[in-house]
């Protein structure tokens, strides 16, 4: 049962534009998610956060909005660079616990 | 500080042998967690480790199984593997304190693991 889900496995966006990743969950535990960044080969690379007391976290170009009723959040990237083309995991976790729940991921493509 | 280590990188089995990868944790970190991430299905929680011990685990049958020594290094072993095992094994650690005092967690690069 997947509690987290990126239902766009692929996002294809033009340099210098606004990239949106969705990202929805079913368990209403969750109560912290984050975003991954994972190029080839290598781990997935922290990118921002947000807890459930928030419905906004800003960092440069990357926002994350979390809408609790709806259990939705969306990754905002503006503008969009090409060294931003990378698969994009969103990932959830219930109060003190230290695991995360994955969705299955999104891959950018931004196009110079 | 060094990132997350994880060996061996690349590594190929057959059918019904077992293997054992290794995760060298950022320092001073203590906790250590696992996830398989295969195409389609995302990274999937295995299990995560605490001061040598296990705090929390997925839903993976018991072949699957793990290990924190005292230096917060951690093992995983897969016994009598399947073709269904292949996958990117990937550790994480973190300092064990939760999401909400600012922490986080800090992948290694994977260790890519394939059952013929």
């Amino acid at each position: 049962d997947q509690q987290v889900k990126q239902n766009s496995p692929s996002l294809s966006v033009q340099e210098g534009r606004i990239s949106i990743l969705n990202c929805d969950y079913t368990n209403s535990m969750f109560d912290y998610f984050l975003w991954y960044k994972k190029y080839p080969a290598e781990g997935p690379t922290f990118l921002i956060s947000i807890s459930s007391i928030k419905d906004k976290n800003e960092d440069g170009r990357f926002t994350v909005f979390l809408n609790k009723s709806a259990k939705h959040l969306s990754l905002h990237i503006v503008p969009s660079q090409p060294g931003d083309s990378a698969v994009y995991f969103c990932a959830a976790s219930a109060s003190g616990a230290n695991n995360l729940f994955f969705g299955t991921g999104t891959r950018l493509t931004v196009i110079p | 500080k060094a990132g997350v280590t994880q060996t061996p990188r690349y590594l190929i089995k057959t059918r019904g042998q077992q293997v054992t990868l290794s995760c060298s944790p950022i320092s001073g970190h203590r906790s250590v967690s696992w996830y398989q991430q295969t195409p389609g299905q995302g990274l999937q929680f295995l299990f995560e480790y605490f001061s040598e011990t296990q705090r929390n685990k997925g839903n993976f049958p018991g072949r699957f199984s793990g290990r924190q020594f005292s230096n917060s290094r951690s093992e995983m072993n897969v016994s009598t593997l399947e073709l269904g095992d292949s996958a990117l094994y990937l550790c994480a650690s973190s300092d064990g304190q939760g999401f909400f005092s600012g922490n986080t967690i800090y992948f290694g690069e994977g260790s890519w693991l394939t059952v013929v």
